[in-house]
């Protein structure tokens, strides 16, 4: 079983959608969660933490539920610009500053 | 101000030369990370420098591969008797004190092993 698993994809929606994101990972110990987004051919860029109570960063919004080891991602309104791949992100475990990387899922934004 | 930079930026080389890629994060950030990236894969964790502290080599694949960081700035990524399945996409990423989740990538290195 993959430390982190996420579909890949693709997500093909049209402008203005409400699209989500679903991760789950593996190692109950982790206690770090974060959504990277990567352009095509790109480096990732950190989207957002993902934080216990949930929170929300303008039109995303990231949930966590430790019980079931699943994070998620909801974008709403979305916009062309949004088409990248989605990464969720883990440490690996407790404190551990090493981050384990899905595979991502990837979305196009239709105009 | 001035973001992760990588060098080169693509490297062809043959099978069995050793190859040497270095990167340069962002002033002032402690911890270093280098990843790399196959067609069509996720991120594969290989070295990380935190400061002083012995790096964390645990996701080095071989003894091929090591990393050194000079000053606790530049990093050097140095793979030894390169295999056609070392080619990939080479990512260096830093992050600040305290944020050591929040990393900044640099823009990568593509090495192709003929």
């Amino acid at each position: 079983r993959k430390e982190v698993e996420q579909d890949p994809g693709p997500f093909n929606v049209p402008e203005g959608a409400t699209v989500a994101f679903n991760c789950t990972y593996s190692n109950s110990a982790s206690q770090s969660f974060f959504w990277y987004r990567q352009d095509c051919r790109k480096e990732p860029k950190l989207l957002m933490s993902v934080y216990s109570s949930g929170n929300e960063d303008g039109r995303f919004t990231a949930q966590l539920n430790r019980a079931s080891q699943y994070i998620s991602l909801l974008i709403r309104d979305s916009k062309l610009s949004d088409s990248a791949t989605y990464l969720c992100v883990v440490n690996k475990g407790g404190s551990a500053r090493q981050l384990t990387f899905g595979s991502g899922t990837q979305l196009t934004v239709l105009p | 101000g001035a973001g992760v930079s990588q060098s080169p930026s693509n490297k062809v080389t043959e099978k069995g030369k050793d190859v040497e890629l270095r990167c340069d994060p962002i002033s002032g950030h402690t911890a270093l990370y280098w990843y790399r990236q196959s067609l069509g894969q996720g991120l594969e964790f290989l070295i990380y420098f935190q400061g002083n502290s012995a790096p964390d080599k645990s996701g080095l694949p071989s003894d091929r591969f090591s990393a050194e960081r000079t000053g606790g700035s530049v990093s050097t990524l140095t793979i030894q008797r390169t295999q056609q399945e070392d080619s990939a996409v080479y990512l260096c990423a830093s992050s600040s004190q305290g944020k050591w989740g929040e990393q900044y990538f640099g823009p990568g290195t593509r090495l192709t092993v003929t």
